[in-house]
């Protein structure tokens, strides 16, 4: 069965620019979300999109939008990058039973601003 | 909402225990930890729902203290394989919004 794919793997962008990073659950996983790694806030949650529908947001700015396909593929975009977006984006799938759902991650995408 | 663990770091002797903490100052529904070694995807490693019930990893346990909001992941018997950091993921509603705590990294040596 394969895991949580996401592609890019590596990114280099510059300023102002924008970005567009994408993500295929694990088959039957309806549930997506994404989330920032950077070494010192640790894991931010960004947002979670259940059948199209985004159902959680962080606290992050309106620069940092989502969306989930009919297929539950994600992709996730950042507008106007600035240099404190570098990080590591890691998308989990998830079956969400309801119950206790655990997530499974991706293997992420390196973001570099310049 | 972000939990705070506890030690930040430690390193262990192969064969030697650990416990890592994990304390949220919200009502949490369940607790996940992960396990993340460098430059690969946090692995999933056990889930601890309210009420007890506990799903994951036959050689890792660990613990959730409702009342406290307090969970404790404890490692037995270290190998060198357990190096990595160690996440603890809190969910306040039950649903997929986790917040993670800053980890706790992990180092056995020979």
């Amino acid at each position: 069965k394969a895991g949580v794919t996401q592609t890019p793997r590596y990114l280099i962008k510059t300023r102002g620019q924008q970005v567009t990073l994408s993500c295929s659950p694990i088959s039957g996983h309806r549930s997506v979300s994404w989330y920032q790694q950077t070494p010192g806030q640790g894991l931010q949650f960004l947002f979670e999109y259940f059948s199209e529908t985004q159902r959680n947001k962080g606290n992050f700015p309106g620069r940092f939008s989502g969306r989930q396909f009919s297929n539950s593929r994600s992709e996730m975009n950042v507008s106007t990058l600035e240099l404190g977006d570098s990080a590591l984006y890691l998308c989990a799938s998830s079956l969400d039973t309801g119950n206790g759902n655990t997530i499974y991650f991706g293997e992420g995408s390196w973001l570099t601003v310049v | 909402q972000q939990p705070v663990q506890s030690p930040q770091a430690v390193i262990l002797r192969e064969g030697e225990d650990a416990v890592i903490n994990c304390s949220s100052s919200k009502a949490l529904y369940s607790v996940h930890w992960y396990r993340q070694k460098h430059g690969e995807a946090p692995v999933f490693l056990m889930i601890l729902l309210k009420g007890g019930e506990q799903k994951g990893h036959d050689k890792i346990s660990a613990s959730f203290n409702e009342k406290k909001q307090q969970s404790s992941l404890y490692l037995t018997a270290s190998q060198l394989s357990y190096s990595g950091t160690y996440f603890c993921g809190t969910d306040p509603n039950t649903g997929n919004q986790f917040y993670f705590g800053t980890g706790t990294s992990l180092t056995v040596i020979p």
